[in-house]
């Protein structure tokens, strides 16, 4: 059974760097078969895809975002990972990693997800 | 703003049986699958519904799918208290090379 695992901390400041780390097991983030990305959730509010990036490297990011964000992946440790740069109070949220396959990217499987919240 | 519309909230009476639209544009419903996912409170999200109208293992058969055009449709029939969630819809948009969600739908189940 696959299981994502987001860990980083969990209060980051304003301005700074967001950086969250998500631990596959049970599968392979090296397979060619699936897509792993991010996708948060502020308090009480929708789901807001953030990004995504294929075993090869190819990154897929929202254009809201895209200027702030970078996903990367460690096949070697079986990891992927997000940084969102320069953030303010409107990034705190849960965040999710997920699996990702097929032509539309519809997710399979979700972490638990990290609260992370930014404080002044 | 959300790139796909969803209602608000909707309601029923259990056992009745209701639906929940998703509506987009040609550049994510209109050209790519549709997904559906359910949220109860607390948990991530859970995926209901790919492909416009297949069904993971282990989702019952009273959900359902379709999707005309630019819009979807998420269907429950046979409601249940343990359906009360969060109801989100969401694709590719092959314009922003991105996934996008609807604003998501709170069932309730009177």
């Amino acid at each position: 059974q696959l299981q994502l695992q987001e860990s980083g901390p969990g209060l980051v400041k304003a301005s700074e760097t967001l950086s969250l780390t998500c631990t596959v097991s049970g599968g392979s983030t090296s397979s060619s078969s699936y897509f792993w990305g991010w996708i948060r959730q502020p308090p009480g509010k929708g789901l807001e895809w953030i990004g995504s990036i294929y075993y090869s490297g190819s990154t897929y990011y929202n254009p809201s975002l895209k200027s702030r964000v970078t996903v990367s992946v460690d096949t070697s440790k079986n990891q992927f990972s997000l940084k969102l740069s320069s953030v303010t109070a409107a990034d705190t949220a849960v965040y999710y990693c997920a699996r990702l396959f097929g032509v539309s990217r519809p997710i399979d499987y979700w972490g638990q997800g990290t609260l992370v919240t930014v404080s002044s | 703003q959300s790139v796909l519309t969803q209602p608000p909230s909707v309601s029923a009476a259990p056992g009745q049986k209701l639906t929940i639209s998703c509506s987009g544009s040609s550049s994510n419903i209109g050209n790519n699958y549709v997904s559906w996912y359910q949220q109860l409170p607390g948990t991530a999200p859970k995926l209901l519904i790919y492909e416009n109208n297949k069904r993971p293992s282990g989702i019952p058969d009273r959900f359902s799918g379709s999707k005309s055009g630019t819009s979807a449709t998420l269907g429950i029939t046979g409601l249940q208290t343990g359906d009360e969630a969060d109801y989100y819809c969401g694709t590719w948009d092959s314009s922003l090379s991105a996934g996008v969600f609807g604003g998501g739908t709170k069932l309730t189940v009177l």
